[in-house]
């Protein structure tokens, strides 16, 4: 399974963007690259998924570079809700169901006024 | 549209009791998962199951058993709950696409979480 790594903690501010980069050098050519936020005493929620090159949903974007080893989800004007620990996962769901995704510890996003 | 549900919200068990927690969904999803969350931690799947009276292990299986008898219904059971086993569980549920990996192919919809400690 392919291994993340994110920052621990990000700080903002409310209208700033927010770009969190998430690390993945040992991703396979079959894994796509998913992101997830959690709010506290919530289950996470699917944000958005891509493969390579840039996706871009009403929720955020994400980018990704041709090698694909690591990965940037950015937030357009965040606000005081986008709180929240933001997750980053690489992997793939087999045939069978199988989730192949890994939740890590995820970066901890703090937005102020 | 409840979405995914899960009952109860809270238990505290003494070693060695049972106890079942159940997840319902209303979105006739056929995989639905269990995962389990510890303090600071991301989550870990327990077990999944890819449609009605079908189970399969996930990554931390040992401890638990699960059923799938209604397609809307996973149930997940502790038959001798220990200590290390205090940690809030999420069910999750998908419904299964085919082909291309495309918009939402990832997207499980969690449910609110059952926070459980055993003491």
């Amino acid at each position: 399974l392919a291994k993340t790594t994110q920052p621990i903690s990000m700080d903002s501010y409310e209208g700033q963007e927010v770009n969190i980069t998430c690390s993945h050098n040992n991703i396979a050519t079959n894994d796509y690259i998913t992101w997830y936020q959690q709010f506290p005493s919530q289950g996470p929620r699917f944000i958005i998924q891509g493969y390579k090159t840039k996706v871009t949903n009403e929720v955020a974007s994400l980018f990704i570079p041709a090698d694909r080893k690591s990965s940037t989800l950015s937030l357009p004007r965040v606000s005081l809700s986008d709180t929240a620990v933001y997750y980053c996962l690489v992997g793939d769901i087999d045939g069978t169901g199988f989730q192949k995704l890994v939740f890590g510890t995820g970066t901890r996003l703090l937005v102020s006024p | 549209n409840a979405g995914v549900t899960q009952t109860p919200k809270f238990r505290v068990l003494k070693t060695g009791q049972s106890m079942t927690l159940l997840c319902a969904q209303d979105m006739n999803h056929e995989y639905m998962y269990w995962y389990r969350q510890d303090p600071g931690m991301g989550l870990r799947l327990i077990h999944y199951s890819v449609g009605e009276g079908t189970t399969a292990k996930g990554e931390v299986p040992d401890g638990y058993n699960v059923s799938r008898l209604k397609k809307q219904n996973f149930l997940l059971g502790l038959e001798s709950a220990a200590p290390s086993q205090t940690s809030v569980y999420f069910c999750a549920s998908r419904l299964p696409s085919q082909g291309v990996r495309t918009g939402n192919y990832y997207e499980q919809y969690f449910g609110p979480g059952t926070r459980l400690t055993v003491t």
